[in-house]
């Protein structure tokens, strides 16, 4: 089906532990980003990515790390998790950036529990 | 940082009111987001406002983007259970990396 997916739906993984989530888009969009949302902070940006082979920090991009071999894959790993990284993480993509403002596209969200 | 505030952070109401939720910041944006989330899904865009004063309408929603562009406001007349759900507004990061920028959102419950 085209659109934005994201896998797993749902991840319980121990502290200490590498843990990769993975998106993936149909559109070709050039940009793909991940956000972290969490009660108290809402949407907050990890890492973002304007094609392929080139990412850029957000807001919070400590503790992960991306890459994107592939226009269509961006995916998002914690290499050693900790609990505060408990939170759901979504993926979006979109053709542009801001500020020539588009739309972007969001994934269904991974829940992610760190015991 | 920019920082945008949504108000009411909750909104409990009976299907048929009316209802306004805020989205403000001490500083300029050059263009807002409005976007609505349903349990378990991602954010889905309803609608951008690019001018300050500019209102633009969605059937029952109605957006306002502040004269100053400091502020938004999103407006929903006779609201319907199907309404419920997060609102969250976003604004481009000003800075240099010109991202999106989200408030922490207004949880709209709409009972029948």
């Amino acid at each position: 089906d085209a659109g934005i997916t994201q896998s797993p739906r749902y991840k319980i993984t121990e502290t200490g532990r590498q843990v990769t989530l993975m998106c993936h888009q149909t559109w070709s969009h050039s940009y793909m980003f991940w956000y972290r949302q969490d009660l108290g902070h809402g949407l907050r940006l990890i890492y973002y990515s304007a094609a392929a082979d080139i990412t850029d920090k957000g807001e919070v991009p400590d503790g992960y790390v991306v890459s994107r071999s592939k226009t269509e894959n961006f995916p998002l790993t914690l290499e050693s998790a900790t609990r505060s990284q408990t939170s759901v993480y979504f993926c979006a993509s979109s053709w542009t950036s801001p500020p020539i403002l588009d739309t972007q596209y969001f994934g269904p969200g991974t829940r992610l529990t760190v015991l | 940082t920019q920082l945008l505030e949504q108000s009411p952070q909750f909104l409990s109401i009976q299907e048929g009111e009316n209802l306004t939720v805020y989205c403000n910041s001490s500083s300029v944006f050059s263009s807002l987001q409005w976007y609505r989330q349903e349990p378990g899904e991602g954010p889905v865009l309803l609608v951008t406002v690019v001018t300050g004063g500019e209102v633009k309408k969605l059937k029952r929603l109605t957006f306002q983007f502040g004269d100053a562009r400091k502020d938004s406001s999103l407006h929903i007349t006779a609201a319907q259970p199907g309404d419920t759900g997060l609102y969250l507004c976003a604004g481009v990061d000003g800075g240099s990396q010109g991202n999106l920028i989200f408030g922490k959102g207004t949880k709209l419950s709409v009972k029948p």
